[in-house]
């Protein structure tokens, strides 16, 4: 049981370029989260999905967009890469109808630079 | 507008001594809430949790309380360990929409440095 995997860990993009952060569970988890974490700040909620096929806005949303064709995978693009897009970027994944509730399953992360 | 406040960046105690973590919130309609641990080069893991409609949860050397009239909680770790050295992040759950979604508000952290 992997929990939450992320790919790449480290990536370096130029200003204009685009990527997409993959990311995969397999604790058969409904809810699946991305984050960013900017140096000396907390976690801020990019975009969310509550199933296969629905995905919806967080906090911070613009300059990414996300897709759910699977219940394992969600994967985060970001397609005009700019220098405020450097950051640590985390998945997250939760099922809150088990024991554990509200609690998320955090990837090890992505760390973007953007130059 | 930071709606979980993490005041304290760092934190140093000694070995064996009790370590207190605080967080204050603004938002009334928080009503679950989480702390977490992170140790660098990976990603936050739970560490324990607390209801509103409670004040106090208990699990091994952690220990949550809640103080809702304040909107303030604290985590208490004793005796803290080498190995509790981490960022804390302090959580809150909120409703968002209808049905069974919800999402999590996180504070900045506080570096705990636990020294031998």
């Amino acid at each position: 049981n992997a929990g939450v995997t992320q790919t790449p860990k480290f990536r370096i993009l130029k200003i204009g370029q685009s990527m997409t952060l993959q990311c995969t569970q397999d604790m058969n988890h409904n809810y699946m989260y991305w984050y960013r974490q900017d140096p000396g700040m907390g976690l801020k909620l990019i975009y969310y999905s509550v199933g296969a096929g629905i995905t919806d806005k967080g906090e911070v949303p613009n300059g990414y967009n996300v897709s759910r064709s699977t219940t394992e995978d969600f994967p985060l693009r970001l397609e005009l890469a700019a220098p405020s897009q450097t950051s640590v970027y985390f998945c997250a994944s939760s099922y809150p109808l088990t024991g554990a509730i509200y609690e998320q399953y955090f990837g090890p992360g992505t760390r973007l630079t953007v130059t | 507008d930071q709606q979980v406040k993490q005041n304290s960046p760092s934190l140093s105690v000694q070995e064996g001594r009790i370590s207190i973590l605080n967080c204050d919130y603004t938002n009334s309609m928080f009503d679950y809430f989480l702390w977490y641990k992170k140790y660098p080069a990976e990603g936050p893991t739970f560490l324990i949790s607390i209801s509103s409609i409670k004040d106090k949860n208990e699990d091994g050397r952690f220990t949550v309380f809640l103080n809702k009239s304040a909107k303030h909680l604290s985590l208490h770790i004793v005796p803290s360990q080498p190995g509790d050295s981490a960022v804390y992040f302090c959580a809150a759950k909120s409703d968002v929409g209808g049905g069974s979604n919800y999402k999590l508000t996180f504070g900045k952290g506080t570096l705990l440095t636990v020294n031998p």
